[in-house]
C-alpha cells in the first residue's frame, strides 16, 4: 500500500517569485510518481512523472521535480511562477510492478492550492 | 479525439433519487477508473474496470455501482442518492505497457468531471 502526503493545503506567491510544493510518500515497494494540475473548473492533467532513470523530471512549462529516494520526496518547484500557474497541484503515487501483475491504482495526496498574487 | 468525455456535467438529485454518470473514452485504453474528489481530500477512488467486463472496488465503493459493457464506455450509478454523495466525480482511463525492464506503469487521462449536488 502507499501513501501520499503533500505538505501545504495553499501556497501564496508573488507573481515571478520561485515556488516549491512538497510532497512525501510511504510505499513497501518501489513507485512511479506523478504531478497532476487542476485549473478551475477542469479535470486533472498529468504534469510530469518519474518513472525511472534521472531523478529530475521536467514538464514543458518550467516544472520540475526531484525524486529523492532517501526522503522519499517528490517535490514539485518553478523557480518564476505566472498568473497562469494559478490552479491546485496532486501529487501521486503507483506501485511499480512487473508486466503481467501491474498496478492499476494511483494514490493521491490531498492537494496543494498554488495562488499567484499579481 | 475527444479524449475522456463525462455526461453530465452537472446534475442536482433529492434524496433516494438514482442516476448514471456516462463516461466515455476514444483511446482504446483497457483501464477506467471513478474517482470523488471532495475539498480538502484530494481524489479517492471509488471502483475501477481492468477490461470490458470486469470491475472492482476502490477505496470508497460503498453506494455506488459500475458497469462496463463496452471498452470505451464505463457507468457509476447511484441507486438511493444521499447528501454525502455530493461531490465532483471525475472519470478516467489508462493503458498500461511495459517500461524499460518489463515495468508496468500507469499515466491516466481525466474526463472533465461531474458536480453533482444531493440535497
Amino acid at each position: 500500500a502507499q501513501s501520499v502526503t503533500q505538505l501545504d493545503s495553499q501556497v501564496p506567491v508573488f507573481e515571478e517569485a520561485p515556488v516549491e510544493l512538497r510532497c512525501n510518500y510511504s510505499s513497501s515497494v518501489s513507485v512511479y510518481l506523478f504531478w497532476y494540475v487542476q485549473y478551475p473548473n477542469q479535470g486533472l492533467q498529468l504534469l510530469l512523472k518519474y518513472l525511472s532513470g534521472s531523478t529530475l523530471v521536467e514538464s514543458i512549462n518550467g516544472f520540475e521535480a526531484e525524486f529523492n529516494k532517501s526522503q522519499t520526496s517528490f517535490h514539485l518547484r518553478k523557480p518564476s511562477v505566472h498568473i497562469s500557474d494559478t490552479a491546485e497541484y496532486f501529487c501521486a503515487v503507483s506501485g511499480r510492478a512487473y508486466s503481467g501483475a501491474g498496478s492499476y491504482q494511483l494514490t493521491f495526496g490531498k492537494g496543494t492550492k498554488l495562488s499567484v498574487i499579481p | 479525439n475527444a479524449g475522456v468525455t463525462q455526461t453530465p456535467k452537472f446534475r442536482v438529485l433529492k434524496t433516494g433519487q438514482s442516476m448514471t454518470l456516462l463516461c466515455a473514452q476514444d483511446m482504446n485504453h483497457e483501464y477506467m477508473y471513478w474517482y470523488r474528489q471532495d475539498p480538502g481530500m484530494g481524489l479517492r477512488l471509488i471502483h475501477y474496470s481492468v477490461g470490458e467486463g470486469t470491475t472492482a472496488k476502490g477505496e470508497v465503493p460503498d453506494g455506488y455501482n459500475v458497469s462496463r459493457l463496452k471498452k470505451q464506455n464505463f457507468l457509476l450509478g447511484l441507486e438511493s442518492a444521499a447528501p454525502s454523495q455530493t461531490s465532483v466525480y471525475f472519470c478516467a482511463s489508462s493503458y498500461a505497457h511495459g517500461a524499460s525492464g518489463g515495468l508496468s506503469y500507469n499515466e491516466q487521462f481525466f474526463g472533465p468531471g461531474t458536480r453533482l449536488t444531493v440535497l
